[in-house]
């Protein structure tokens, strides 16, 4: 039990180009969702949180224009990067939680690696 | 500021050893804490969760919390080459959300 399905895995694009990434939580509700980013050899960075049917929270230093979050149902959130450059490419990797308070785990999905030309 | 700390490692073991992970935390509201494995290049898989004082044991895996001392370990018996990975403690950041504050990961190696 507990799957997060995220995708797509791996994206090549041009500098510009706005690139979205599904989250799924495919045999629960996820109340909350949680989106991270990874560099090489350093460890996950919260970027924003993400409650069904409300705005996300995001974290201090995080573009909410840039990083567009949609969390429309109880099984999908939506990670979008707006206007990609360079600097962007990086894993972002989607977590989702079934709720019922602070002892609930997160499950990842298997994470996207953006690399922008 | 909610810190969790881990030594960065490398941690290296022979296979078949007892390998010991270990993190420190400064929130003491918090009363979550969840071990999590991750593999070079892969997402974080859960590996336990502990919420009381004590050990939690699950199959070679052994978690032990101590709040007065806010440490927390996770114990890895009969270390195996495919243990090898980064460990990551993490711990809730208190209030109504499970949001994680994670460590920066210990690499294990377990040498065949």
């Amino acid at each position: 039990g507990a799957v997060v399905s995220q995708h797509p895995s791996r994206v090549i694009c041009k500098s510009g180009t706005s690139v979205k990434i599904e989250c799924r939580s495919l045999d629960f509700q996820a109340t909350t969702m949680f989106w991270y980013r990874q560099f090489p050899k350093k460890s996950l960075m919260l970027m924003a949180t993400s409650n069904e049917g409300s705005k996300a929270t995001y974290e201090q230093g995080v573009e909410k224009d840039k990083f567009l979050i949609n969390h429309a149902s109880l099984t999908l959130s939506t990670l979008t990067v707006t206007s990609a450059h360079p600097e962007d490419s990086s894993f972002y990797i989607c977590s989702a939680s079934g709720g019922g308070g602070p002892n609930q785990p997160q499950h990842f999905g298997d994470g996207t690696r953006l690399s922008i030309l | 500021q909610k810190e969790v700390e881990q030594n960065s490692g490398p941690l290296s073991v022979p296979e078949g050893a007892i390998a010991s992970l270990n993190c420190t935390y400064s929130d003491r509201v918090s009363q979550s804490f969840f071990w999590y494995r991750q593999y070079s290049g892969k997402s974080p898989e859960l590996i336990m969760s502990i919420y009381s004082n004590g050990d939690k044991e699950d199959g070679r895996f052994t978690a032990q919390l101590n709040k007065a001392s806010q440490y927390v370990s996770l114990l890895i018996r009969d270390s195996q080459p495919s243990d090898s990975a980064t460990y990551l403690c993490a711990q809730t950041g208190g209030g109504a959300t499970n949001k994680l504050i994670f460590g920066t990961g210990t690499l294990l190696a377990v040498q065949p």
